[in-house]
């Protein structure tokens, strides 16, 4: 099983909603990623996770909160998101973060459109 | 800061040879990645060098300078199914963790 997994891969959104993306790993990964990607842009890193810590957070807004319940699951809580928040988040996870984390592996991703 | 360039755009015919170069300036050094990307779908890895020169998988190939802060993946025997967006992407080793940087992307349109 190399497989990433997403949910919801399409969310739309008020301002004032509160919504959870979700993403789930069994390749016994201790690492796990979100990106963030506009239109025609590169991901860009948001948060790592290293053994269930966050050990990156690449100054995001309160508004995303990261959650690491386990060490296959990974969340992003959403609250009082702003339209230019409207993008495709990425979800990855590699072996591990530290110095020979190996390929990351992505999940298809979910696209968000904040109205 | 860190800094991470490729060409915007490439185009090449099927069955030629194409070469997109990537050039960067970071620190905490740590590995380069090169992934494709079809419009709308998630990133998937093609190549990894961390020493200096050639790694080669098939159709794919990609070479690493690392005193020149240079990349270049090779595409061999284009398909049509290879027009997509080909991203650079930096591994940086800093405070006991990796995270990986992207590139801009460069498109890729294979023709006939």
């Amino acid at each position: 099983d190399t497989e990433v997994t997403q949910t919801p891969k399409h969310l739309v959104m008020g301002m004032t909603n509160k919504k959870s993306l979700k993403c789930e790993q069994h390749m016994g990964h201790r690492a796990m990623y979100w990106y963030k990607q506009k239109a025609k842009k590169p991901p860009e890193l948001m948060f790592v996770y290293s053994y269930e810590k966050l050990s990156i957070n690449e100054s995001v807004p309160s508004r995303f909160s990261p959650e690491c319940p386990n060490s296959s699951l990974l969340n992003l809580h959403l609250h009082a998101l702003q339209p230019e928040d409207s993008a495709l988040y990425l979800c990855a996870s590699s072996q591990n973060s530290g110095a020979n984390t190996g390929e990351l592996f992505f999940g298809e991703g979910s696209r968000l459109t904040v109205l | 800061g860190q800094n991470i360039d490729q060409p915007t755009e490439m185009t090449a015919t099927e069955g030629a040879i194409v070469q997109i170069n990537c050039t960067y300036q970071t620190s905490g050094f740590n590995g380069l990645f090169w992934y494709q990307q079809h419009a709308g779908e998630a990133p998937t890895f093609l190549s990894y060098n961390v020493l200096d020169g050639l790694e080669e998988k098939g159709r794919f190939s990609s070479f690493l300078s690392r005193s020149k802060g240079y990349s270049y993946l090779l595409l061999k025997e284009l398909q049509m199914k290879d027009s997509a967006s080909y991203l650079c992407a930096v591994r940086l080793f800093s405070g006991g963790y990796n995270k990986l940087i992207f590139g801009a992307g460069t498109r890729l349109a294979v023709h006939p």
